[in-house]
């Protein structure tokens, strides 16, 4: 079965460190996998994406995930957080030759920036 | 339209009634899903549309839920019977038909629609 894993509930981060929102997954095959992120009282939106390719994806806003096969990890990261990235990041995953439209989403990481 | 345009943006029912939310995807978007998202949870699968037809909807919990997308454009999903757990917010997203094919799966979500069955 698919699942998606992110072991963090809320991470505190102050405002110019780095930032690291983790995601583990299990899936048969290889995976597509996504961050989305959720603003309060706004709908998901797309922050990045691994299909295929190099490792190390760039997304919106200055995100970036590294792909890990080894360790099926696809974690979020910000060189230097802003206040404004205070939200809800949910990782999620697709099998390849799955249902095109059945993503797999993790329980969301609350990503708390303070300045 | 810009977005997707999800309709009520909050409805409170009673357990037993009949519920429809209404999907507005944008315009020439093929690509139609439908998520449920609980409190504390990441959203769920609950079915995907290619243009009219509904090609997976593996998601649906059982046969109280329901979803139609005559046109190929708006979709609505019924929900039949409510029960207290069906309570939850419950995402449309829609994507282009091209990147639901190539795996992309580049969803752009609604706000969702708040359902409370009391």
């Amino acid at each position: 079965a698919q699942s998606v894993a992110q072991p963090e509930d809320q991470v505190n981060v102050a405002e110019g460190n780095p930032l690291t929102v983790k995601c583990t997954y299990s899936v048969s095959g290889n995976p597509y996998l996504f961050w989305y992120v959720q603003y309060p009282n706004r709908g998901l939106q797309f922050l990045l994406k691994y299909i295929t390719g190099d490792n190390l994806v760039k997304g919106s806003y200055g995100f970036e995930a590294e792909f890990n096969k080894s360790q099926t990890s696809f974690h979020l990261k910000k060189p230097s957080a802003l206040v404004s990235d205070s939200a809800l990041y949910f990782c999620a995953v697709r099998a390849e030759g799955g249902s095109q439209g059945n993503l797999i989403f993790g329980k969301g990481t609350k990503l708390s920036v303070k300045p | 339209g810009a977005g997707v345009s999800q309709t009520p943006s909050n409805k409170v029912t009673e357990k037993g009634k009949y519920v429809e939310l209404r999907c507005d995807p944008i315009s020439g978007h093929t690509a139609l899903y439908w998520y449920r998202q609980s409190l504390g949870q990441g959203p769920e699968f609950l079915i995907y549309f290619q243009g009219t037809g509904a090609a997976d909807d593996s998601g649906l919990p059982n046969d109280r839920f329901f979803a139609v997308r005559p046109e190929g454009s708006v979709s609505t999903l019924k929900i039949q019977r409510t029960e207290r757990g069906d309570s939850a917010v419950y995402l449309c997203a829609s994507s282009l038909r091209q990147e639901a094919f190539s795996g992309a799966n580049v969803l752009t979500f609604g706000a969702g629609s708040r359902l409370t069955v009391l």
